[in-house]
């Protein structure tokens, strides 16, 4: 079947530790999103990528970053200078040209210990 | 302002009430509109994109206008299923990324 993988699906750091959130995607999409929910709130754009080997920031880019080196991949590092790191985390992608949705994987719960 | 603004909620209603979502949008740019639907600790999934003559799905209608920058959704004869948070998304002309609302929480009850 056709979708977006996110793993894993619960992940914990330790203070000081970089985590990586793995997005892979089969649906042949050029453009790739990483978005940040915090409880009871909406979606934040943390990175976002239109084609290999580029991307952009987002909204909340500081203490995240991100590569593009496959089009079917777009993993997010979390590092030690993203002091409020406990989220839910969600990859997209979608399909190049207008009035085109973009389409969630289940997303990874990021807790810090 | 905020690029995209929804009434937060909740709405409670009862099974079988209608309920109407309103969203209006700030950017005269805008040139997609979707409306997504997200479970409680779910990812969001696509409901329906919204066009400019409007469109129906069932017992959901989505209506445009631009003019006011407002985009509506309209759910008919709710079910307990239907509870969920509902985001309006726009597209902007040029751009490659789409621009959440926060959502409105709906709870339909027995």
């Amino acid at each position: 079947d056709g979708g977006i993988t996110q793993s894993p699906k619960y992940l914990f750091r330790k203070e000081g530790q970089n985590v990586t959130l793995s997005c892979e995607q089969n649906l042949n999409h050029d453009a790739m999103y990483w978005y940040r929910q915090d409880p009871g709130q909406g979606l934040r754009l943390i990175y976002y990528s239109q084609i290999v080997n580029d991307f952009q920031k987002g909204d909340i880019a500081e203490g995240y970053s991100v590569s593009r080196e496959k089009k079917e991949s777009f993993p997010l590092t979390v590092t030690s200078a993203q002091k409020n790191p406990t989220a839910f985390y969600l990859c997209a992608s979608r399909e190049a040209g207008a009035g085109q949705p973009q389409h969630f994987g289940d997303g990874t719960r990021l807790s810090i210990l | 302002r905020k690029e995209v603004e929804q009434d937060p909620g909740p709405f409670n209603v009862p099974e079988g009430a209608t309920v109407a979502f309103n969203c209006t949008y700030s950017n005269s740019a805008s040139q997609s509109f979707f409306w997504y639907r997200q479970d409680c600790r779910k990812e969001p999934k696509l409901l329906m994109s919204v066009y400019s003559s409007g469109n129906e799905d069932g017992r959901f209608t989505a209506q445009l206008n631009r003019a006011s920058q407002y985009i509506s959704l309209l759910i008919r004869d709710s079910k307990l299923s239907d509870s969920a948070t509902y985001l309006c998304v726009v597209n902007l002309r040029g751009y490659n990324k789409l621009i959440f609302g926060a959502g409105t929480r709906l709870a339909v009850h027995p």
